[in-house]
């Protein structure tokens, strides 16, 4: 199974700040990733698909980028609403793996 | 407006039995392959089983593999996920997810635009 290791488990900003988040693959996915943002007692929310690409609705502070085995995701200006977990997903083969999570807390 | 509710969460013993479901709406839920998705207390997310939009093709996460079931009732729009042997690191939330991308014979790999609110399954005795 392809291994995702997401980088750093948990990271404190402030409002406004510029945050970024690292995802790597044991292995090639090519531009098969997603990025979910999950808040405490809430289902996963997907904010980015295909590595790149911004799922409706979502605010375009939002940005993910790579391809291979070296994956980020950005949030231009952290919002107070942003606080919470992020998960990256593969979805290049079978089975289905996700990253161990990263922790967005208030500084 | 698309939704997806879960249901048939519980207290069950190791080694019992459940049933969950995912009754599905605002979507042609026979044209999308689903998945459950499971995430125990405090810890991340871990992909569990995903069937095709005609329910001919499965795959199973390998620590659920010859003891869970999905399957789906595209006449009913619903999900199921049969739990047997059930362990106590069995015991998540258990949520359902709509893949993004249309599929029937075969199980679509895509992202999981839409999530059921989560089940909660406690195995112990």
């Amino acid at each position: 199974a392809i291994q995702l290791t997401q980088s750093p488990s948990s990271l404190s900003a402030s409002v406004g700040d510029r945050v970024t988040i690292t995802c790597r693959a044991s292995q090639g996915i090519s531009s098969a990733l997603a990025w979910y943002q999950q808040k405490p007692g809430k289902a996963p929310k997907l904010l980015i698909y295909d590595a790149s690409s911004l799922e409706s609705g979502v605010p375009s502070r939002f940005s993910g980028s790579g391809s291979g085995t070296d994956f980020t995701l950005t949030i231009s200006s952290l919002q107070p609403e942003d606080f919470a977990t992020y998960y990256c997903q593969q979805f290049n083969n079978y089975p289905l793996t996700f990253g161990g999570g990263t922790k967005v807390e208030i500084k | 407006e698309v939704q997806l509710v879960e249901s048939g969460g519980g207290l069950v013993q190791p080694g019992g039995s459940l049933r969950l479901s995912c009754a599905a709406s605002g979507f042609t839920f026979s044209s999308y392959a689903m998945s459950w998705v499971r995430q125990a207390p405090g810890k991340g997310l871990e992909w569990v089983s995903a069937i095709s939009g005609s329910g001919g093709s499965t795959y199973y996460a390998d620590s659920v593999k010859g003891r869970f079931t999905i399957s789906r009732d595209n006449s009913k729009n619903t999900l199921y996920l049969q739990m047997n042997s059930l362990r106590a690191e069995d015991t998540a939330v258990y949520y359902c997810a709509k893949i993004s991308s249309t599929s029937w014979q075969e199980v679509s790999d895509d992202a999981f635009d839409i999530w059921g609110q989560g089940t909660m399954v406690t195995v112990s005795s």
